[in-house]
Order: C-alpha cells, then sequence, then structure tokens
C-alpha cells in the first residue's frame, strides 16, 4: 500500500523559514517523481513544485509564486522529500501536500497534508 | 501560466447526467494526453478519479467518464448520486511533471 505521510507543519510569523517532510512508503522511492501542492482554507489547488528522481536529473522546477523562496530536496536513503520555505508571507497560508508523480503526468497519490499558517 | 478554466459550479438531480469543463490552452491541455480529475469531499484531500483523459484507476465507479476536444477537457457523471456531491478539480501536467490546476467545480446533487 502506498502512503505518504507529512510532517512539520505549524505557526510562523511573516518572514520565517519552515521545513515540510513528507515520508513515502510502499514503492520504490528513488524512482519516484514528487510534487508538492497547496490548497489555502477554502480555495483550490495550486501546484508548487517538483522534483524529479536522480535517475531523472534530480532536477526541480517551481511555480513562480514560490520561486526563489521555496526549495525542494530529497534523501533517498529516509524515503523523504522535503519543502523547504523562506521568506513565508501571510498568502502562503495553507495545506501543503505531497504527491507521487506515478507515470511522471499523474498526480496520482496524496498525502493528508501539513498545515502551515503564516500570521503575524 | 495561469489556472485551467472551470465553471464555479454545476448542479443535478440524482440520476441524471452533468459535465465539467476544464478550459486550457495549446500549451497544456491541448499539447499533453495527461489530463486529469479529481474528486474532493470536504475536509479530505482529493481522490484522483480520471487519468490520462479518460482512463479510470481501479476502484473508481464506471459512472464517472473522461474526454477532451482541443484544448478543453471534460468529466462526465452520469448516474448522479448524493455521494458525488463535491468539489473536482482538473489538472495537465507535462512531460516534466509541471503541472497546472483548474480552478475548481462545486457539484451539487440536488
Amino acid at each position: 500500500e502506498v502512503q505518504l505521510v507529512e510532517s512539520g507543519g505549524g505557526l510562523m510569523k511573516p518572514g520565517g523559514s519552515l521545513r515540510l517532510a513528507c515520508t513515502v512508503s510502499g514503492i520504490t522511492f528513488s524512482d519516484a517523481w514528487m510534487s508538492w501542492v497547496r490548497q489555502a482554507p477554502g480555495k483550490g489547488l495550486e501546484w508548487i513544485g517538483r522534483i524529479k528522481s536522480k535517475r531523472g536529473g534530480g532536477t526541480t522546477d517551481y511555480a513562480a509564486p514560490v520561486k526563489g523562496r521555496f526549495s525542494i530536496s530529497r534523501d533517498d536513503s529516509e524515503s523523504t522529500v522535503y519543502l523547504h520555505m523562506n521568506g513565508l508571507k501571510m498568502e502562503d497560508t495553507a495545506l501543503y501536500i505531497c504527491v507521487w508523480m506515478n507515470r511522471v503526468t499523474i498526480p496520482g497519490f496524496w498525502g493528508q497534508g501539513a498545515l502551515v499558517t503564516v500570521s503575524s | 501560466q495561469s489556472a485551467l478554466t472551470q465553471p464555479a459550479s454545476v448542479s443535478g438531480s440524482p440520476g441524471q447526467s452533468i459535465t465539467i469543463s476544464c478550459v486550457g490552452t495549446s500549451s497544456d491541455v491541448g499539447a499533453y494526453n495527461s489530463v486529469s480529475w479529481f474528486q474532493q469531499h470536504p475536509g479530505k484531500v482529493p481522490k484522483l478519479m480520471i487519468y490520462e483523459v479518460t482512463n479510470r484507476p481501479s476502484g473508481v465507479s464506471e459512472r464517472f467518464s473522461g474526454s477532451q476536444s482541443g484544448n478543453t477537457a471534460s468529466l462526465t457523471i452520469s448516474g448522479l448520486q448524493t455521494e458525488d456531491e463535491a468539489d473536482y478539480y482538473c489538472s495537465s501536467c507535462t512531460s516534466s511533471a509541471i503541472c497546472l490546476f483548474g480552478g475548481g467545480t462545486k457539484l451539487t446533487v440536488l
């Protein structure tokens, strides 16, 4: 059974930094392309970034609203993908969900999310 | 890139069929055979209902079907049931797994 479990959410002040982790089981993680998606309260889904498998190049891409502030990394030995968030803004308040991109173009398996609240 | 365009809401009666559209451009929806559809009930994370335009994951009811014409993808739900009431999102992802989501459609089963 595929499972994705996020951790690390919390209440942060504007300008702060936070790292989310997503630990994955049930798949060969080293081959997995992983994305992060967020959902602000009462709003829709927003793709924020992706990291390829190392075999796929290990590269990352980000959506415009987070580019330069957020970064994604992975530790294949721990089957974990990270979302590093810097320069947090109030508009970053959202549920952050990690997603396994099975077959690359399919956001097929979703975690339960980690809530990040940015408030002064 | 802008989000894909979906109607804010649709409604139907039990037993009826409804269709939700997802309009993109020739750079996203029209460029890749990769539209997915997700169902999200309140307080839950999205559930994949359709992938690669027309395919249903194991366990998803045959009442859910997808199609695409040019830059517009569509999700059709036939034989509406009360448990279908939820928010529905489309997505389009490139071959490099860069994705766009639609703004979401609230389905009300009257």
